[in-house]
């Protein structure tokens, strides 16, 4: 069981490209997230599905766009990478919106050049 | 007061030392805790969820201080491998939502 998988692991990017960080899951779970982490800031969350068909903006939504067209898959998209963008993301998943048992991904590593 | 703070260390213990965390959070109304572990470069895992006074998983002991607003990790018998980040997470009621808090982590060093 591949749990979740995210893709690219790393990536280098020249600012004003666009990007999809992919995620699928295989445990039918609910809820998805995509977080990023950065050093003294912690986990921040970008934006989030509750369910399949709809998404919601987390605490750092902007620039980022997300959507979530069947349980497995939840694309995250930078329409126009800026270098503060630079940064680990991490998508998650979760059995139900209410519980704080998330399942992450292995990240994605992305620098903005 | 920030909503969930957690001493950054890092704490340098000998293999076999007990060692404790803590984390102290704002929201009173919170019910439930969460600690996960993660390795440097890695995703968090979950490691153990708290929702009474206290839950216990082989040598690792979640425990909650409601009146004090803290919880707490408490690792037993350290070994090696227990090096890592460990992160407190509290759930709050974010309108119809609820939103996770995560704190910034303990960063735990176990020397042979």
């Amino acid at each position: 069981i591949a749990g979740i998988t995210q893709a690219p692991t790393s990536q280098i990017l020249a600012a004003g490209r666009r990007m999809t960080l992919r995620c699928t899951q295989d445990m039918r779970h609910n809820a998805m997230y995509w977080y990023r982490q950065d050093l003294g800031l912690g986990l921040r969350l970008i934006h989030y599905s509750n369910t399949a068909g709809t998404t919601g903006k987390g605490e750092v939504p902007d620039g980022y766009s997300v959507s979530r067209a069947n349980t497995d898959d939840f694309p995250l998209t930078l329409a126009s990478a800026v270098p503060s963008q630079t940064s680990v993301y991490f998508c998650a998943s979760s059995e139900r919106p209410t519980t704080g048992e998330l399942f992450f991904g292995e990240g994605s590593r992305l620098t903005v050049l | 007061r920030k909503e969930v703070e957690q001493d950054p260390g890092p704490f340098n213990v000998p293999e076999g030392a007990t060692v404790a965390f803590n984390c102290t959070y704002s929201n009173s109304a919170s019910q439930s805790f969460f600690w996960y572990r993660q390795d440097c470069r890695k995703e968090p895992k979950l490691l153990m969820s708290v929702y009474s006074s206290s839950n216990e998983d082989g040598r690792f002991t979640a425990q909650l201080n409601r009146a004090s607003q803290y919880i707490s990790l408490l690792i037993r018998d350290s070994k090696l491998s227990d090096s890592a980040t460990y992160l407190c997470v509290v759930p709050q009621r974010a309108g119809n939502n609820r939103k996770l808090i995560w704190g910034l982590g303990t960063s735990l060093a176990v020397n042979p």
